[in-house]
């Protein structure tokens, strides 16, 4: 079935780049996604991209695609203590189908 | 953004009792939303898809005669978590996408469910 990999933590200083990570497995994603959630809050939508792009920039994120390798990076610039959340990587196949949801990656910043 | 406004925030209940919660499309029309579970520290597990005047379609281990989903309109659908059990206490959020096919989609704010 269709699986979304994400490391579970990353640490950084305030006013550096962070980078997160996600691997899936389906080939046939039409769209993927990156969330933010704050503690027991609900999810956040941060951004997405096509599956037949590469690279997406808003702001502070750069969100790059590597289809070949099925892999995806989420990169926020000057990160700051207001960006420490969990941040969760996700696919779909577009239309009215379900968002499969990587595990989270906790972003801590160091003040 | 469009906005998924999701009801009650949290509720405690006692075991045995029901209890209903409601996730609304405010600016759109959502012929299809989702239900999801979130345990603490992990990921949503995706429980049903709710389908606008027709039968939720249920993942796999989900107990339908437990969580009776209802979507009676474009902009509405409904969880009743029915007698429950404090196993059933767990973060419970919905989705919506916009029903013209637009990529994003959003989240309710997310419903905490303490059983006791």
């Amino acid at each position: 079935g269709e699986d979304v990999e994400q490391s579970l933590f990353l640490s950084v200083r305030e006013g550096d780049s962070s980078v997160i990570n996600c691997t899936y497995t389906d080939s046939s994603s039409t769209y993927l996604y990156w969330y933010k959630q704050e503690p027991g809050a609900g999810l956040q939508l941060l951004t997405y991209i096509f599956s037949n792009m590469d690279m997406k920039q808003d702001q502070r994120l750069t969100v790059l695609l590597n289809k070949k390798d099925k892999h995806l990076s989420l990169r926020i610039a000057d990160t700051q203590t207001g960006d420490s959340a969990i941040y969760f990587c996700a696919e779909t196949h577009g239309g009215n189908t379900p968002l499969v949801f990587g595990k989270g990656t906790r972003l801590s910043v160091i003040a | 953004g469009a906005v998924v406004s999701q009801h009650p925030s949290w509720v405690i209940c006692k075991s045995g009792t029901s209890v209903k919660i409601e996730c609304r499309s405010l600016d759109f029309q959502a012929t299809t939303m989702f239900w999801y579970r979130q345990f603490p520290k992990q990921s949503l597990m995706l429980m049903a898809t709710s389908n606008e005047g027709s039968k939720a379609t249920y993942e796999q281990g989900v107990e339908k005669d437990k969580f009776l989903i209802n979507h009676a309109s474009l902009t509405l659908s409904t969880l009743t978590v029915t007698s429950a059990h404090p196993e059933d206490s767990s973060f419970y959020i919905c989705s919506a996408r916009d029903q013209q096919g637009a990529p994003e989609a959003f989240f309710g704010q997310g419903t905490r469910l303490t059983v006791v």
